[in-house]
């Protein structure tokens, strides 16, 4: 069963670099089937999808976020990563990693990480 | 981006009643829609996708209906463990994007 575990600080400063990681187990980000990517959520915007990646390396962004995100794969660790730089208050979120279905489900989240909390702040 | 609009944004309900929840979509998404269901301190759990079709181990007290841009989630005889917030997604068109979500309470 594919579990998905975030990791990374929970308080950034404004302005600074937002970096967290996402391990998956009990299966393979190189696998041609699925994508995988990250969705926040904080109480007053609800829940965001930021983006995803392919097994190709290809990348998938909500063009609200395009200019400032980044994610990348790690095959070697079986993880992928989120970057979100020049972070504002309005970044403070619960961020999720996730596993998009292929194909006609593609934007179909299926598996979620357990998420966890990042506050910006100084 | 496509707006999802659920109504009600809580709705009181009792144990054996029948529930529905109602999703909107400001253009059509065809069936291209998710409903998920979200327990306090959880993840989301994916219920339901294309509309209708129960994901996998959901129990058969949920059920999806709907096309085009009006769609709704029914849990036919509410259980104790079904109380939480549910939401839908449009998965139509990039960005994909959620409804504001619909507590469902004692």
């Amino acid at each position: 069963q594919v579990q998905l575990q975030e990791s990374g600080p929970g308080l950034v400063k404004p302005s600074q670099t937002l970096s967290l990681s996402c391990t998956v187990s009990g299966g393979s980000i190189s696998t041609g089937l699925y994508y995988w990517g990250w969705i926040r959520q904080h109480p007053e915007k609800g829940l965001e999808w930021l983006g995803y990646i392919f097994h190709s390396g290809s990348t998938y962004f909500n063009p609200a976020f395009e200019s400032r995100l980044t994610i990348s794969p790690d095959t070697s660790k079986n993880q992928f990563s989120l970057s979100l730089t020049s972070v504002t208050a309005a970044d403070t979120a619960v961020y999720f990693c996730v596993r998009s279905l292929g194909d006609s489900g593609t934007g179909v989240f299926d598996i979620w990480g357990q998420g966890t909390m990042v506050t910006v702040s100084s | 981006d496509i707006q999802m609009t659920q109504s009600p944004s809580t709705l009181p309900a009792f144990v054996g009643d029948r529930v529905t929840i109602s999703c909107r979509a400001s253009q059509t998404i065809r069936t291209y829609l998710a409903w998920y269901q979200q327990k306090p301190g959880k993840a989301p759990n994916l219920l339901i996708y294309k509309a209708s079709t129960l994901e996998t181990g959901v129990p058969s007290r949920f059920s999806g209906s709907g096309s085009g841009t009006e769609f709704a989630l029914t849990i036919s005889s509410l259980q104790p463990d079904d109380f939480a917030v549910y939401y839908c997604q449009q998965y139509y068109s990039s960005p994909w994007t959620f409804g504001q979500g619909t507590k469902v309470e004692i």
